[in-house]
């Protein structure tokens, strides 16, 4: 497809479960983001890969959390024994520059509730 | 990282002007100011993003103050699409590249 590309759209894991989020940027984009969005706030900052290196984690909430591109496309976050805190939006982004601006593109999200 | 501070709601008749103010008294010379909006349950949308200078596309319009401190994103005849929430974001730079703190935005209700 032509956009990002996120699955699942809904997961609903029950608490100490471990979840993996599933991101398809845009072809041939470099940079790949994610955000994390907790009802009726707005996106915040979790990490961000230049092709296959994590440049940036810096936003991740816990050591629980974990990203990889490994192959600089496709991008896995991983939960691992969620929390009811956890529950949120995730949202990937890319963009075919280094960093994000006016040509980043955003997933509709993955949106996580864990009981 | 220079923050931003917007209204959290505001209403707009659809044909209307909308008018969406930002604060930002903190940014810098060479940071950017961005705008984004996020329609109910979608990713966030590039709308618009300048400097110094105003700026307009197909979308909308950007005034930006001589001072830099606050800007106004203006959508010159509001639809009812329009409703969304939208945030005025400075672009902070992080490790090699760039990021978007996105705060929590204003909620644009357009009504008939």
């Amino acid at each position: 497809g032509a956009g990002v590309s996120q699955s699942p759209r809904y997961k609903v894991a029950k608490r100490g479960q471990d979840v993996a989020l599933r991101c398809d940027p845009i072809s041939g984009h470099v940079s790949l983001f994610w955000y994390q969005q907790a009802l009726g706030q707005g996106p915040e900052f979790l990490t961000y890969f230049q092709n296959e290196a994590q440049l940036d984690k810096s936003g991740l909430p816990s050591d629980r959390f974990f990203a990889e591109r490994p192959e600089g496309s496709v991008s896995t976050l991983k939960i691992q024994r969620t929390q009811q805190e956890d529950s949120a939006v995730y949202l990937c982004a890319s963009s075919p520059n280094e960093g994000l601006g006016t040509e980043a593109f955003f997933g509709q999200g993955t949106r996580l509730t864990v009981v | 990282d220079a923050k931003t501070t917007q209204p959290p709601s505001m209403d707009c008749a659809e044909g209307r002007a909308a008018n969406l103010p930002c604060n930002h008294s903190t940014i810098s010379g060479n940071e950017y100011v961005y705008w984004y909006r996020q329609i109910h349950s979608q990713g966030p949308q590039y709308i618009i993003h300048g400097l110094k200078n105003n700026e307009t596309n197909e979308m909308a319009s950007l005034i930006i103050t001589e001072d830099r401190k606050s800007s106004t994103l203006i959508l010159p005849h509001a639809t009812l699409r329009d409703t969304a929430v939208y945030y005025c974001i400075v672009r902070v730079a992080i490790n090699s590249g760039y990021a978007l703190n996105f705060g929590k935005g204003t909620s644009l209700l357009v009504t008939p």
